[in-house]
Order: structure tokens, then sequence, then C-alpha cells
């Protein structure tokens, strides 16, 4: 199967201060990814997409950048605040192939007031 | 913001028994999914269904599951014979057809509901 991974199980950061959360993925043919956030209880909610003919995709305080020479992906959350407290998770799909998408294990993140 | 809804949050279920769980996704979207994740695992893709039919599963997606649109608005998942390793959340998504930059849109999840079997 995918393997979708993510270098650090838990981060932790201050208030005010930008966040970098990272994810691997294996399969080079994956051209979709996403990143959702998930809060404690809640169902994951997308926080931004990128296609593999980009890599770096900007929205509100978040940047994705893709890096396809070594499947790499990240999340740079900027001004990170008390709200932005929860698990991150990529997942990436193959457009053309189906509708399934690989998740990761997820980052949890942590802000400190 | 439109958003899918899941009942019930919570379902306690005994081993052997079945299980339907309810979905609502948003009201112009075609394609519809079930997920579930295992308590401190990944989020496992189960099936999606378009067009009134299943476009694809997993291998996890075996015979005792089922889904089912029996209207136009809900689309259920229903577990035949409940085993304890059934227990988990498990979210549903829809997608509308078409979005900003072309034939991708992102899948929109309810918040859930937790199956627990005893």
């Amino acid at each position: 199967g995918e393997s979708v991974g993510l270098h650090l199980p838990t981060l932790s950061v201050q208030e005010g201060d930008n966040s970098i959360i990272n994810c691997a993925y294996s399969n080079s043919a994956s051209d979709y990814f996403i990143w959702y956030k998930q809060e404690s209880g809640k169902g994951p909610q997308f926080i931004i997409d990128i296609r593999s003919n980009m890599d770096k995709r900007q929205g509100q305080r978040v940047t994705v950048l893709l890096n396809k020479t070594v499947k790499h992906l990240s999340l740079q959350i900027a001004a990170t605040q008390p709200g932005d407290s929860a698990v991150y998770f990529c997942a990436e799909k193959v457009m053309s192939t189906g509708n399934q998408f690989y998740f990761g294990t997820g980052t949890s993140l942590t802000v400190i007031p | 913001e439109p958003e899918v809804t899941q009942t019930p949050s919570h379902q306690v279920t005994q081993m052997g028994q079945e299980v339907i769980l309810r979905c609502v996704p948003i009201s112009n979207h075609l394609y519809f999914y079930w997920y579930r994740q295992i308590l401190g695992q990944k989020v496992e893709f189960l099936v999606s269904f378009y067009n009134n039919e299943i476009s694809e599963k997993s291998e996890i997606f075996d015979d005792q599951f089922s889904v089912e649109r029996p209207d136009g608005s809900n689309f259920t998942l229903k577990i035949r014979s409940t085993k304890l390793e059934d227990s988990a959340m498990y979210f549903c998504a829809s997608k509308g057809l078409y979005g900003q930059g072309g034939s991708n849109q992102p899948q929109h999840f309810g918040d859930g509901t937790r199956l627990s079997i005893l």
C-alpha cells in the first residue's frame, strides 16, 4: 500500500511563532495533496491543497510547499495562535487512478500561550 | 457554511449486531465517502460512491460492509455483523464536482460517529 508519514508526532510552539509541519510520501505518482486539521472530537477540516504542477501555494496564514524530488510536503503556519492547536494530517492521491486518499498518522501541534 | 452531518455521534453495539451509520452530505455534492479511524491510527479509506454506485473500495470494505443512498439526502454505512475490531471513528465525507483550478476538490468531512463494539 501507500506510505504517507509525518516526521514528528508532536510539535510545540510559542504563540506568535511560525510552525512548520512536515510530511513524507512514498508514491512518486501522487499528484494531489491536502493538509487537514483535526481538532479533538471533530472530523478532519480542509486547510489547503496543492497539485503536483505547483511547488508552493499560499492561503490565509498557511503555506504548503511541495518538493517532488524528495517526496516531501510541508505546512507552514504563520503567527501561530492557540486555536491552531490540533492534529495535522497530510493526505495524498493519484488523481487519475481513483478516489482513494492515503493519510499520514498526524502531527499534534500544541501552541503555548 | 454548509457542512456534512453524521448521526449518531456515538453508537454502542453488541458484537454480532448490525449497525447503520448515517450521514447527510453537503447538498450539491456528488461524491460520497466513508473513512474510519481506529484510535491513535491513521484515517483509512473505506469506500467512495458516485452516481448511485460504489466507485472504489479498499480491502477493509469487505462483505460485512455496505453503503446506500436511500434518498436524495442521506448516505449510510451498514456493518452487518459487527466485530470488536470494528470499533473506531467513522467519518463521512463529500465532494463537489469541480472547483477552482480544475477537476479536483477537497473532501469535506463530518465530525464522525464513534462506534464502540462490546
